[in-house]
C-alpha cells in the first residue's frame, strides 16, 4: 500500500501534554501538507513543506505548533502544551513534485486528537 | 472569513436520481477548483476538478460546473447510487502558488435506496 500513512489515528492527550503526528507521504512524493478539520467545519489548511523546508506556515497558530520534514523520515505535526480547543482531526496530504497532475492532493486517514 | 461557502449542510435524494451540491467562493483569483468526498473515519478523496478556463468537466456519473461571473460552482451526480453517500468538500487555490486549497465546510449527500 503505498498511500499516505498516519500515525497514531487516534491520540488522546491530557491539557499541558504534548502530541506528535506523523505523517509519511506516498512514494515519490516529496511535498507534506497539514490540514486541520474541527468539528463541523471544514479542513483547514495549516502548513506546507518540502524535505527540510517549511515552505508557507501560513495557516499554523503561531505558538505551541511547529511542523517538521526531515530528510529522512516521515513529516511530524507537534503540538506542545495542547488544550482542549486543539480536539481536532490532522489530515496530512502528500502531492508529488511535478506539477503535471490534476492538482489533487492525496490525504491519509487523518489523526484525531482528542485533549481531556 | 470564509472564502468558500458551502450553504446546504445536507441532502437527501432518491437512488437513480441527480444530486446537485452547490459551491460558492468569494475571491476571484481563484483559478482551480476541486471536489472531494470524506467517508466517516476516512480521508478525503478526490473527485473532480476544473480550471477556471472551462465551465464543464464531466467523469463519468460526476459533472462540475463553474460559473465565473457568479463565483459559483456545482457538482452534478447523475444517477446517484446509494454508494455515494458522503460528505463533499469543495475547494478551490491558486495554480500559480501552492496547493493550499480553501476547503469549504461540506455537504452530507445521503443517497435513499
Amino acid at each position: 500500500n503505498a498511500g499516505v500513512m498516519q500515525n497514531p489515528r487516534h491520540l488522546v492527550r491530557r491539557r499541558g501534554q504534548e502530541a506528535r503526528l506523523r505523517c509519511s507521504p506516498m512514494k515519490g512524493h516529496s511535498h507534506v501538507y497539514w490540514y486541520r478539520q474541527l468539528p463541523e467545519e471544514g479542513l483547514k489548511f495549516m502548513v506546507y513543506l518540502q524535505k527540510e523546508n517549511i515552505i508557507d506556515e501560513s495557516g499554523m497558530p503561531k505558538e505551541r505548533f511547529s511542523a517538521e520534514f526531515p530528510k529522512e523520515g516521515p513529516s511530524i505535526l507537534r503540538i506542545q502544551q495542547v488544550v482542549r480547543g486543539d480536539s481536532a482531526a490532522y489530515f496530512c496530504a502528500s502531492s508529488p513534485p511535478s506539477r503535471r497532475n490534476t492538482g489533487e492532493l492525496f490525504f491519509g486517514e487523518g489523526s484525531r486528537l482528542t485533549v481531556l | 472569513d470564509q472564502q468558500v461557502k458551502q450553504n446546504s449542510p445536507s441532502l437527501s435524494v432518491q437512488e437513480g436520481r441527480i444530486s446537485i451540491l452547490n459551491c460558492d467562493y468569494t475571491n476571484s483569483m481563484f483559478d482551480y477548483f476541486l471536489w472531494y468526498k470524506k467517508y466517516p473515519a476516512e480521508g478525503p478523496t478526490f473527485l473532480i476538478s476544473i480550471s477556471s478556463i472551462k465551465d464543464k468537466n464531466e467523469d463519468g456519473r460526476f459533472t462540475v460546473f463553474l460559473n465565473k461571473s457568479a463565483k459559483h460552482l456545482s457538482l452534478h451526480i447523475v444517477p446517484s447510487q446509494p454508494g455515494d453517500s458522503a460528505v463533499y468538500f469543495c475547494a478551490a487555490t491558486l495554480t500559480s502558488g501552492t496547493y493550499k486549497y480553501i476547503f469549504g465546510t461540506g455537504t452530507r449527500l445521503k443517497v435513499l435506496a
